[in-house]
């Protein structure tokens, strides 16, 4: 069946450090991919998202380009900032009723 | 516009008691679905509603597990009789169309069995 796969966390980076959060999918067909956000104390929030391969997502500084022949759809950020501190979960959409599938999540703190 | 709203935000009950959560999709939003994140692990899916028919229930654990959308707009996610293992956080979501638009998440409902 579907399933994603994400670096474990916590990751810790100093303020302006580059971030990568790996993420890689199995799935049946050409899912759509996001990457979620949870900021403390609130609920989840779409980061960015890709729908077809070679598409790239972005938002807020970050990046994820949807990779076919690696099945990867890794979260980059060129200089982070103490506001970025958060767990962040990559999914993809399931093709048929629209549910999400998620990897277990990457909590990430970034200290001044 | 008022988001995804989830009632209550937090829950603590011993083990053997009933709970009942609570999801107020987006208005007009036909879709709703629930998801469980236990313990810092994946965000699993529960189930998925289409206006007041349960579409798709196939993460439900167990027969303990009941959830229902009367009317389809609100729905609740009731636990009876809840175990340790049912602790988590559980969230909501809406959309507009299942396949193509953006599903909102609701805050989640943190709930502690003792």
């Amino acid at each position: 069946g579907n399933s994603v796969t994400q670096m474990e966390g916590p990751v810790t980076l100093s303020e302006e450090a580059f971030l990568t959060i790996n993420c890689t999918y199995t799935a049946t067909g050409y899912p759509s991919l996001f990457w979620y956000v949870q900021y403390p104390g609130e609920g989840l929030q779409l980061l960015l998202k890709a729908t077809k391969a070679d598409d790239k997502g972005s938002n807020k500084g970050f990046e994820a380009t949807y990779r076919k022949e690696t099945t990867s759809f890794h979260l980059e950020k060129g200089s982070v900032q103490v506001s970025d501190s958060a767990v962040y979960f990559c999914a993809l959409r399931d093709n048929q009723g629209g549910k999400l599938i998620f990897g277990q999540g990457t909590e990430l703190s970034v200290k001044p | 516009e008022a988001g995804v709203t989830q009632f209550p935000s937090h829950s603590v009950i011993e083990k053997g008691q009933t709970v009942t959560l609570r999801c107020d999709p987006i208005s007009g939003h036909d879709n709703l679905y629930w998801y469980r994140r236990v313990m810092g692990k994946e965000i699993k899916f529960l189930l998925h509603f289409v206006k007041e028919s349960k579409q798709d229930e196939s993460g439900m654990p167990n027969n303990r597990f009941l959830a229902e959308r009367t009317g389809g707009t609100y729905s609740t996610l009731k636990v009876q009789p809840a175990e340790l293992e049912d602790s988590g956080v559980y969230f909501c979501a809406s959309s507009q169309v299942s396949h193509n638009t953006e599903a909102f998440f609701g805050q989640g409902t943190r709930l502690t069995v003792v």
